[in-house]
């Protein structure tokens, strides 16, 4: 079956740190690949995605690229702020026929300090 | 304008009651989900409906039952509440079946099951 390997948390990083949240799969067939981001108190939002292998996904400075030759798809920021402190999602929908749900990874806390 | 609403925001009342979660959307999609998070942020499946329909229905106790009058709402009913209940409650919508990947949350009902 598929499944998303997210590394575990608490990140902890200082203003303007790089941050790298790594993710792993498992799948069958060809992927889609998605970061989502919740913030405290809120629901669920789409950061990026990326549906092919080598495709880059960008969104309010976070970057993913699709590597299916690890089955990666890291999340990465040049310089966190305050405000980028969420629980991060990695998740993916297969590429087969009748595949109507999104396999999520556990999740990786982000708090980052002034 | 709220694109997916849920009703209530929290909820708490006592084991062995019957309660009900009330979610609309405005976006005209056609699919809508049930998520259930717990307290380590895991989000799990448990429903989801296209136009209506009954397309996913993960293992879940048939104590909760989901209902879907019209597209734009499904709402999730919950009978001889117990305290392992206890959890946040998501709702989601995406357009269709094949945008499964791109799903917009709602904003989370906290359920406290006492």
């Amino acid at each position: 079956g598929n499944s998303v390997t997210q590394m575990e948390g608490p990140v902890t990083l200082s203003e303007e740190a790089f941050l790298t949240i790594n993710c792993t799969y498992t799948a069958t067939g060809y992927p889609s690949l998605f970061w989502y981001v919740q913030y405290p108190g809120e629901g669920l939002q789409l950061l990026l995605k990326a549906t092919k292998a080598d495709d880059k996904g960008s969104n309010k400075g976070f970057e993913a690229t699709y590597r299916k030759e690890t089955t990666s798809f890291h999340l990465e920021k040049g310089s966190v702020q305050v405000s980028d402190s969420a629980v991060y999602f990695c998740a993916l929908k297969d590429s087969g026929a009748g595949s109507y749900q999104l396999t999520f990874g556990k999740g990786t806390k982000l708090s980052v300090i002034p | 304008d709220t694109a997916v609403s849920q009703t209530p925001k929290y909820l708490v009342t006592q084991m062995g009651n019957d309660k009900s979660i009330k979610c609309e959307q405005n976006l005209g999609h056609d699919t809508m989900y049930w998520y259930k998070q717990d307290s380590k942020k895991f989000l799990k499946i448990m429903f989801s409906y296209n136009n209506k329909e009954l397309i996913i229905n993960e293992t879940v106790p048939n104590r909760f039952s989901p209902k879907s009058p019209d597209k734009a709402h499904l709402n999730l009913h919950i009978n001889s509440l117990e305290l392992g209940d206890s959890a946040v409650y998501f709702c989601a919508s995406s357009q269709d079946l094949g945008q499964v990947g791109e799903q917009f949350f709602g904003p989370g009902t906290r359920l406290t099951v006492l």
